[in-house]
């Protein structure tokens, strides 16, 4: 059980591009989701949070015009890097979470992004 | 600021030896605790967790952590690691008060266990 779905799990693109990474949970409902940003040899962090239906509330430094988060449902949320450039180039980690804030985050396996 | 601090990058284990992974956290107020293990390829898994009560919490696979307030430490414990366990580590922590129960994350350890 708790099973978080992410896609694409690559994606080699110009700069420029606008790329969508979905995130969704198969097999529960997730009312708060999660976006993570990995750089090699370093540990997650957070870029922001959402809640169904809701605005994302952004981390510190994490521009929102820039990574647009949509939760439009409670099992999808998508992120959106818009107009991508090669410092975009990351790994992007999606959770999910059902209920209370401190149940376990449950993860998704990963978007390599590579801008080029 | 607040912060989750792994002390170790890199360990390197026989089989059967025994295994513990530090975990600091920088925070005086309530916190919830987890660790997740990341296999080679796969996504991040809940090996354990803490909430409240008895400050030894024991996991999947034979793992176990505890909770020392005082120390403000939450450190996993493998008495006899098999090869299996090669993998990366996180420690996170949800600090209390925080908006959504956001987890903050560690730098994580990796976890070599030699045949």
């Amino acid at each position: 059980g708790a099973v978080v779905s992410q896609h694409p799990s690559r994606v080699i693109c110009k700069s420029g591009t606008s790329v969508k990474i979905e995130c969704r949970s198969l097999d529960f409902q997730a009312t708060t989701m999660f976006w993570y940003r990995q750089f090699p040899k370093q540990s997650l962090m957070l870029m922001a949070t959402s809640n169904e239906g809701s605005k994302a509330t952004y981390e510190q430094g994490v521009e929102k015009d820039k990574f647009l988060i949509n939760h439009a449902s409670l099992t999808l949320s998508t992120l959106t890097v818009t107009s991508a450039h090669p410092e975009d180039s990351s790994f992007y980690i999606c959770s999910a979470r059902a209920g209370a804030s401190n149940q376990p985050q449950h993860f998704g396996d990963g978007t390599r992004l590579s801008i080029l | 600021a607040q912060s989750v601090s792994q002390h170790n990058h890199h360990v390197i284990l026989s089989e059967a030896a025994s295994l513990e992974l530090g975990c600091n956290y920088s925070y005086g107020g309530t916190v919830n605790l987890f660790w997740y293990v990341q296999y080679p390829g796969q996504h991040l898994q809940l090996l354990l967790k803490y909430f409240s009560g008895d400050p030894l919490v024991k996991g999947i696979k034979g793992f176990e952590a505890e909770f020392i307030k005082s120390k403000f430490s939450f450190n996993l414990r493998k008495p006899s690691v098999q090869w299996s366990d090669t993998a990366e580590y996180f420690c996170a922590v949800i600090m209390g008060g925080t908006s959504y129960g956001k987890l903050t994350f560690g730098q994580g350890t990796i976890l070599t266990v030699h045949p």
